[in-house]
């Protein structure tokens, strides 16, 4: 079983400050995701990055792939209370037709006005 | 244009009772995935089905059955409902691409 663990599972912050949440597995992945997901809601579809070293940027959400590709980081830089939310990261292993992702457990942002 | 519609919303089940979770998609999307979320769990793969007709177990497929007869519709089945079935169950679809859609949940509890 491939594991993504992700830290730290809760984040509690003031509006305006930078945060880096992590996703790190053993295992390479051909690709990995960042979702975000609002409560009552299912997960709404970031980031994919895919190249070893790759960082893309969304906005105040900047998202970093490891070069060896098992392990992520999402950086938010001046929070806002918008950002609340858990954000999840997930690793695809490509190739035929099973795709499937494994998922992190999460982390619970909280930001605070 | 819809997305991905479940229903229903709500569920509460006595133990040993069955039902159907609904999952209908209109994006033409071939993959659809049947997760399951615990509180600080993450997503378990249950089911998933790269296209009509074809379905495939998950990570945790015990004490759950699908069906795909068509493009559009996932539903997943619980036979004999336990509380460990007690969780919020998300239906998913997507294209070739990796992008994953998700509907909005079916809050399910088993008592």
């Amino acid at each position: 079983t491939q594991l993504l663990e992700q830290s730290p599972q809760f984040l509690s912050i003031q509006e305006g400050e930078n945060l880096t949440v992590y996703c790190n597995s053993s295992s390479v992945f051909s690709s990995l995701q960042w979702y975000r997901q609002e409560p009552g809601e299912g997960p709404v579809l970031l980031v994919t990055v895919v190249t070893g070293g790759e960082v893309k940027k969304l906005k105040r959400l900047t998202f970093q792939f490891g070069d060896a590709r098992k392990d992520s980081s999402l950086h938010i830089t001046a929070a806002q209370p918008g950002d609340t939310g858990l954000y999840l990261c997930a690793g695809g292993r490509s190739g035929g037709s099973n795709y499937k992702l494994t998922f992190g457990k999460g982390t619970l942002l909280t930001v605070n006005p | 244009n819809a997305g991905v519609t479940q229903t229903p919303k709500f569920r509460i089940l006595k133990i040993g009772q069955s039902m159907t979770l609904q999952c209908t998609q209109d994006m033409n999307h071939n993959y659809m995935y049947w997760y399951r979320q615990d509180p600080g769990m993450g997503l378990k793969l249950i089911y998933y089905s790269v296209g009509a007709g074809i379905t495939d177990k998950g990570e945790v497929p015990n004490g759950y059955n699908v069906s795909r007869s068509t493009t559009e519709d996932f539903p997943l089945r619980l036979e004999l409902a336990a509380p460990s079935q007690t969780s919020v169950y998300f239906c998913a679809s997507k294209t070739g691409e990796e992008k994953l859609f998700f509907g909005s949940g079916t809050q399910l509890s088993v008592l």
